[in-house]
C-alpha cells in the first residue's frame, strides 16, 4: 500500500528549515528517501531501518518512528540545491520474498527561493 | 559511464504502434524494475523482476509487457501504444544482499514517451 506524504508542496526561502513526513498503514521494515530534480532520475538519499538509528548527512537528516509507522525528513538551513521532489519509499515485511520491494509515495515538491 | 542506461531517451510515436524501451545495467544487480511517472502521481510500478526467470506484475501492468533477456537487460514493450501511455518511464535496479538486506533502488535517466 502506498505511503502518504505530507505536505504535497512547500516553498522556502534559502536558509529556512523544512520537514517532510511519510506515513504508512502497515508495519514498516525500512523507509527510504529519494530526491528527484526536475527532468532527472530519482537519487537515493538515505535509508532508515527498523530498530536503527537516525540517519543523515550534512544538513539533511531523517527519523523513523516504528510505533507510528512514520518517517520524517528534516532539511535545515535549506540551500537552492535542495529544490526538487522528495519521495519516500517504504518496505513492509523483511524476509526477502517475492513481495519484498519498495512502494513509493506521491512525492513532496520542495522549492527553495533566494 | 552510467551504471543504468535507458534507450531511447525520447520517443514520439503514434497510436497503435508497438514500442520497446530498453534498460541495461552494469551494476551486477539481480533485481530490475520499470516505473512510469505522471505529474502528481509519483512513481507507479509496471513490472519487476527479481532474477532472469522471475517476472512479476506491478500495480499498472495492463497494456505493457516485459522481457528479461539477461541479468543486465530488462525491456518494456507497449504492444499497441495509446495516448494515455504518454509519460516518463524509469528503469531501476537493486540488489538485496549487497544493500544489506534492503531494496535500495538505483534509477536510470528515464525515457520520455509521447503517444500521439
Amino acid at each position: 500500500q502506498q505511503p502518504v506524504q505530507s505536505p504535497q508542496a512547500v516553498i522556502l526561502r534559502e536558509g529556512e528549515d523544512a520537514v517532510i513526513n511519510c506515513s504508512s498503514s502497515k508495519a514498516l521494515y525500512s523507509v527510504h528517501w529519494y530526491r528527484q530534480k526536475h527532468g532527472e532520475a530519482p537519487v537515493f538519499l538515505m535509508i532508515l531501518l527498523k530498530g536503527g538509528e537516525q540517519k543523515g548527512h550534512e544538513k539533511i537528516s531523517a527519523s523513523f518512528n516504528e510505533k507510528k509507522q512514520q518517517s520524517s525528513l528534516y532539511l535545515t538551513a535549506s540551500q537552492l540545491s535542495y529544490s526538487g521532489t522528495y519521495f519516500c519509499g517504504t518496505e513492509t515485511g523483511g524476509s526477502g520474498g517475492s513481495n519484498y520491494k519498495l512502494t513509493f509515495g506521491k512525492g513532496t515538491l520542495l522549492t527553495v527561493n533566494p | 559511464d552510467a551504471d543504468v542506461t535507458q534507450t531511447p531517451r525520447n520517443r514520439i510515436t503514434k497510436t497503435g504502434k508497438r514500442i520497446m524501451l530498453e534498460c541495461s545495467q552494469t551494476k551486477g544487480h539481480d533485481r530490475m524494475y520499470w516505473y512510469r511517472q505522471d505529474p502528481g502521481l509519483g512513481l507507479r510500478l509496471i513490472y519487476y523482476s527479481f532474477d532472469v526467470k522471475d517476472i512479476n506484475k506491478g500495480e499498472i501492468s495492463d497494456g505493457y509487457s516485459v522481457s528479461r533477456q539477461a541479468q543486465a537487460k530488462f525491456s518494456l514493450s507497449l504492444e499497441s501504444a495509446i495516448p494515455n501511455q504518454t509519460a516518463l518511464y524509469f528503469c531501476a535496479t537493486s540488489d538485496f544482499w549487497s544493500s544489506g538486506g534492503t531494496d535500495t533502488q538505483y534509477f536510470g535517466p528515464g525515457t520520455r514517451l509521447t503517444v500521439l
